[in-house]
C-alpha cells in the first residue's frame, strides 16, 4: 500500500529554535494534513493543504504543499516547551476516496 | 461537547480472549474510522465506514470485525486476541465530503495489551 516517509523521526532542540520536518510519498496526493499528538490523546489537526504550492500558516506553524504533489513540509518557528509532542503528516490520494495515509511521526522534544 | 468517545481507556486481555472496543460520536458524522498506532509508528487504518450499514476494510483488517448499525456507533471487535494486537486504538469520525478530511475528529484512544 501507499507509504509516507516522514523525517526526521525525532528532534531534540532548545527553546527558541526553529524546526523543520517533511513527508514524501511515492504517489500524488490531493490533500496534505499535519497533526500533533500529545501523550494519552488522539491527534489534533494543525494545518490542512489542498493545492500544489500552497503555503499556509497557523500561528508559529507554517506548512507547504509541494509542487510535485508528492511532499509536504512543516516548519515551527521560535519553539516553546508546549510544542513537545509527536507530529504526523497525513495525505489523501486522488483515488483513495475517504482514506488517509499517515506518516510515522516526528517526536519533538524542546528543552527550556 | 462530547465529540468522539472511546471506551475503555485501558484494557489487558489474555491470548484468545475477545472484547469489543466501543466508539460513539454525537456529531452526526457519516464517516467513521478505526486506526491502530504501534510504538514509534504512524496510524494504520483497520476498518472504516461511510454510513450506517456500510463498512470496508482498511490496511490491517485481519483479526478484527466491525459493525455500523447506527450513525453514532462503530464498535471494533477482537474475537481471538493475539499479542500482535497490543496497540493503541483510535476511533475517528468526520462529515461527508471529499474535501472535509480536515474535519477528522479523533477519540482519546484505547490502550490494549494482550498477554
Amino acid at each position: 500500500g501507499q507509504q509516507l516517509n516522514q523525517s526526521p523521526q525525532s528532534m531534540f532542540i532548545q527553546e527558541g529554535e526553529d524546526v523543520s520536518m517533511n513527508c514524501t510519498s511515492s504517489s500524488i496526493f490531493n490533500t496534505w494534513l499535519w497533526y500533533k499528538q500529545e501523550p494519552g490523546e488522539g491527534p489534533v489537526l494543525l494545518i490542512a493543504l489542498y493545492k500544489a504550492g500552497e503555503l499556509t500558516s497557523n500561528g508559529r506553524l507554517t506548512a507547504q504543499f509541494g509542487i510535485t504533489r508528492k511532499d509536504s513540509f512543516l516548519n515551527i518557528s521560535a519553539s516553546i516547551p508546549s510544542d513537545v509532542g509527536i507530529y504526523f503528516c497525513a495525505g489523501q490520494e486522488e483515488t483513495s476516496g475517504s482514506r488517509l495515509t499517515f506518516g510515522e511521526g516526528t517526536q519533538l522534544t524542546v528543552n527550556p | 461537547n462530547a465529540g468522539v468517545t472511546q471506551t475503555p481507556k485501558f484494557r489487558i486481555l489474555k491470548i484468545g480472549q475477545s472484547m469489543t472496543l466501543q466508539c460513539t460520536q454525537d456529531m452526526n458524522h457519516n464517516y467513521m474510522y478505526w486506526y491502530r498506532q504501534d510504538p514509534g509508528m504512524g496510524l494504520k487504518l483497520i476498518y472504516y465506514s461511510v454510513g450506517a450499514g456500510i463498512t470496508d476494510k482498511g490496511e490491517v483488517p485481519n483479526g478484527y470485525n466491525v459493525s455500523r448499525s447506527t450513525t453514532e456507533d462503530f464498535p471494533l471487535r477482537l474475537e481471538l486476541a493475539a499479542p500482535s494486537q497490543t496497540s493503541v486504538y483510535f476511533c475517528a469520525s468526520r462529515d461527508r465530503g471529499l474535501t472535509t478530511n480536515e474535519k477528522l475528529f479523533f477519540g482519546s484512544g484505547t490502550q490494549l495489551s494482550v498477554l
